[in-house]
């Protein structure tokens, strides 16, 4: 079985611009969460969508969105690009819920 | 907001046991999740623990006591491969909140 698959893997955006990011769960599963890690905060929840509805949201602002489609694929969108978003932001896909979560290998974005 | 605390880093040799500690705020609990992240990889899951108790799952067991805002992770028969660092994150109303880790170095 394919594993939890993000695009792309790397990205360099200039500040002020807007990103999206892809996240392919794992065939079968429903629920997709998205994570942001950097060394100084370490790894902080931003959401998760469960058959196309967001159900569990982190504290981070509005510029950060998401949205899943039919298939459970999700993208996430960062808008208005600042340099603290620099971070590697992962995705993890379960079953039903959050409780067992596998984690995709990430996109690095740096924020120039 | 949930302030979750882990020490920073341990040290323990190979095929000891080593427990790593993790307190977190009672309000709102829903869940406590032990997850393993060697460097430069993503986080595996290791335990979910919802109710008191001990669950073990081979070398890997974690305690979770709900009334003191207290789990632990026991790692039995260390080895090397063990090194990696340690996070638990704590599911309290619709957020999902991660301690800064535990980085364990296991010595031969």
């Amino acid at each position: 079985k394919a594993g939890v698959t993000q695009t792309p893997r790397y990205l360099i955006k200039t500040r002020g611009q807007q990103v999206t990011l892809s996240c392919s769960p794992i065939s079968g599963h429903r629920s997709v969460s998205w994570y942001q890690q950097t060394p100084g905060q370490g790894l902080q929840f931003l959401f998760e969508y469960f058959s196309e509805t967001q159900r569990n949201k982190g504290n981070f602002p509005g510029r950060f969105s998401g949205r899943q489609f039919s298939n459970s694929r999700s993208e996430m969108n960062v808008s208005t690009l600042e340099l603290g978003d620099s971070a590697l932001y992962l995705c993890a896909s379960s079953g039903t819920g959050i409780r067992e979560q596998y984690f995709g290998p990430g996109t690095r974005l740096t924020v120039t | 907001g949930q302030n979750i605390d882990q020490p920073t880093e341990m040290t323990a040799t190979e095929g000891a046991i080593v427990q790593i500690n993790c307190t977190y705020q009672t309000s709102g609990f829903n869940g406590l999740f032990w997850y393993q992240q060697h460097a430069g990889e993503a986080p595996t899951f290791l335990s979910y623990n919802v109710l008191d108790g001990l669950e073990e799952k081979g070398r890997f067991s974690s305690f979770l006591s709900r009334s003191k805002g207290y789990s632990y992770l026991l790692l039995k028969e260390l080895q090397m491969k063990d090194s990696a660092s340690y996070l638990c994150a704590v599911f309290h109303g619709q957020n999902f909140v991660f301690g800064p880790g535990t980085r364990l170095s296991v010595l031969p």
